[in-house]
């Protein structure tokens, strides 16, 4: 079965630290994708990024980047120099490339960035 | 390009009464998917279609709750009667898939928030 778990429920940092939102996922298909969604506030998903299960190579994007290992089923996500704008809920996906095309959220990760 | 559409943002409703949402997903997009959010369970996927055509309906709750998609640009999500534990936030997701949905992001609405009383 597929599982995907945050198992961070909240973060509070101050302004300009960097933070790490963890994400672990399980699944038995050798083929599947991997996506970050922001929710700030107003309540809108936003889509962050997707990932193929099989390009590990890391990504950034600004003060964005995303950590992908498979041999530890994760997906971790850091935020750089944070700011209040980043204070959000933040959702980890997973779907199989067959099948369902069904998402699996994570449970999310309240991120609050102190001024 | 605008993005998904839905109406209304809000809409407060007496139990019993019908609801429907609506959905208007970008354009070109082949798949139209339809969630709820709630505190205790979270992101729920309720019912997904491919080109109009409802493919999984396994995730909507009973049924008292039917969605439609009569064409590529539209889709509604009603529920009848209404019941207070139904009070949520419905999101609907449309994505470009290609045969292969799940490997394309999918972009939400902003959602409505539903309050039954």
């Amino acid at each position: 079965a597929q599982k995907v778990t945050q198992a961070q429920t909240e973060i509070s940092v101050v302004e300009k630290e960097d933070v790490t939102l963890d994400c672990v996922y399980e699944t038995r298909d050798t083929t599947y994708y991997l996506f970050w969604y922001k929710q700030p506030p107003s309540g809108e998903l936003v889509f962050l990024i997707r990932r193929n299960s099989f390009d590990e190579q890391n990504e950034i994007s600004g003060r964005y980047s995303w950590n992908f290992q498979k041999s530890t089923s994760s997906f971790n996500f850091t935020i750089t120099a944070s700011q209040v704008v980043d204070s959000a809920v933040y959702f980890c996906a997973l779907s199989e490339a067959w099948g369902t095309y069904k998402y699996i959220f994570g449970t999310g990760t309240r991120l609050k960035v102190l001024a | 390009d605008a993005g998904v559409i839905q109406s209304p943002r809000h809409e407060v409703t007496e139990m019993g009464q019908e609801v429907t949402l609506r959905c208007k997903p970008i354009s070109g997009h082949d798949y139209l998917f339809w969630y709820r959010q709630t505190m205790m369970r979270g992101l729920e996927l309720l019912i997904y279609f491919n080109n109009n055509v409802p493919i999984d309906d396994s995730g909507m709750p009973e049924d008292r709750f039917s969605a439609k998609m009569p064409n590529a640009s539209f889709s509604t999500l009603k529920i009848q009667p209404s019941e207070p534990r139904d009070s949520a936030v419905y999101f609907c997701a449309s994505s470009y898939g290609s045969g292969q949905a799940s490997s394309y992001e999918q972009y939400f609405g902003p959602g409505t928030r539903l309050t039954v009383t």
